[in-house]
C-alpha cells in the first residue's frame, strides 16, 4: 500500500490564483480530512469527509472547497489564494466506524502564496 | 472537549527513558487519550491510545492515572530518531474533528 499520497510536494502561487491540492489513499478508508499547519503551530482542521458525497467543515474552512466523488480521492481547492494561506497542508484518512483514532497522514504540501 | 496541557519542550539523553506528561483534568468518561508525534516536516504519526488501562505497544507505553486526569507517554529507550513534537489529544473515539495543539518538542541528545 502507498498509504496517503499528496501532490504536489511544493507549490508557489501568486495572490488571487486558484489551485487544487490532491490527496489519495489506497486503504479504502471512509474518513478523510485536510489540515493546515502554520510555522510553530499545531494542526488545524480545514474540512473532512466521512464518505463519498459527504463533506463537512472543520475549524478553518474559509477560502477552501472540497468534494469527495470517490472513496480514494479528496482534493482541496483554494479558490483565490491569499498570503494568509501560506502553510503546510496535510491530508489524513482513517477507517470508520472505529473505536480508535489511528489516522494516517500524507507527507504534506508546502504552499507559499506571494 | 477535554483540553490538554503539555510542557512546551523537554530534553532526553539517548538510551534513557523519556517520560512525557499530559494533563487533562476535564476529561469525561467516554474520552480516549491519544498520542501522536511529528518528526520534522513529516505528517503526524500515531503512537498509542488508551481509555482507562495502561497500554503498551512496540513504540511506547501509556500510563493513565486512576482518576484519568493525567497521563504519561513513556519512550523506554529514546534514540535520536525520537526527536519530534509529541501531541497528547483527548477526544471521544468516534469524533470526526481531531485537532492538534502545540505539543511537546522532545529533543534527544547523544
Amino acid at each position: 500500500n502507498a498509504g496517503v499520497t499528496q501532490t504536489p510536494k511544493f507549490q508557489v502561487l501568486k495572490t488571487g490564483q486558484s489551485m487544487t491540492l490532491q490527496c489519495a489513499q489506497d486503504m479504502n478508508h471512509e474518513y478523510m480530512s485536510w489540515y493546515r499547519q502554520d510555522p510553530g503551530m499545531g494542526l488545524r482542521l480545514i474540512h473532512y469527509s466521512v464518505g463519498a458525497g459527504i463533506t463537512d467543515q472543520g475549524e478553518v474552512p474559509n477560502g477552501y472547497n472540497v468534494s469527495r466523488s470517490t472513496t480514494e480521492d479528496f482534493p482541496l481547492r483554494l479558490l483565490s489564494a491569499a498570503p494568509s494561506q501560506t502553510s503546510v497542508y496535510f491530508c489524513a484518512s482513517r477507517r470508520l466506524p472505529s473505536g480508535t483514532y489511528e489516522q494516517y497522514f500524507g507527507p504534506g504540501t508546502r504552499l507559499t502564496v506571494t | 472537549d477535554a483540553k490538554t496541557t503539555q510542557p512546551p519542550s523537554m530534553d532526553c539523553a539517548e538510551g534513557r527513558a523519556a517520560n512525557l506528561p499530559c494533563n487533562h483534568s476535564t476529561i469525561s468518561g467516554n474520552e480516549y487519550v491519544y498520542w501522536y508525534r511529528q518528526i520534522h516536516s513529516q505528517g503526524p504519526q500515531y503512537i498509542i491510545h488508551g481509555l482507562k488501562n495502561n497500554e503498551t505497544n512496540e513504540m511506547a507505553s501509556l500510563i493513565i492515572t486512576e482518576d484519568r486526569k493525567s497521563s504519561t507517554l513513556i519512550l523506554p529507550h529514546a534514540t535520536l530518531r525520537d526527536t519530534a513534537v509529541y501531541y497528547c489529544i483527548v477526544r471521544v473515539g468516534n469524533d470526526y474533528k481531531l485537532s492538534f495543539g502545540a505539543g511537546t518538542t522532545v529533543t534527544v541528545r547523544a
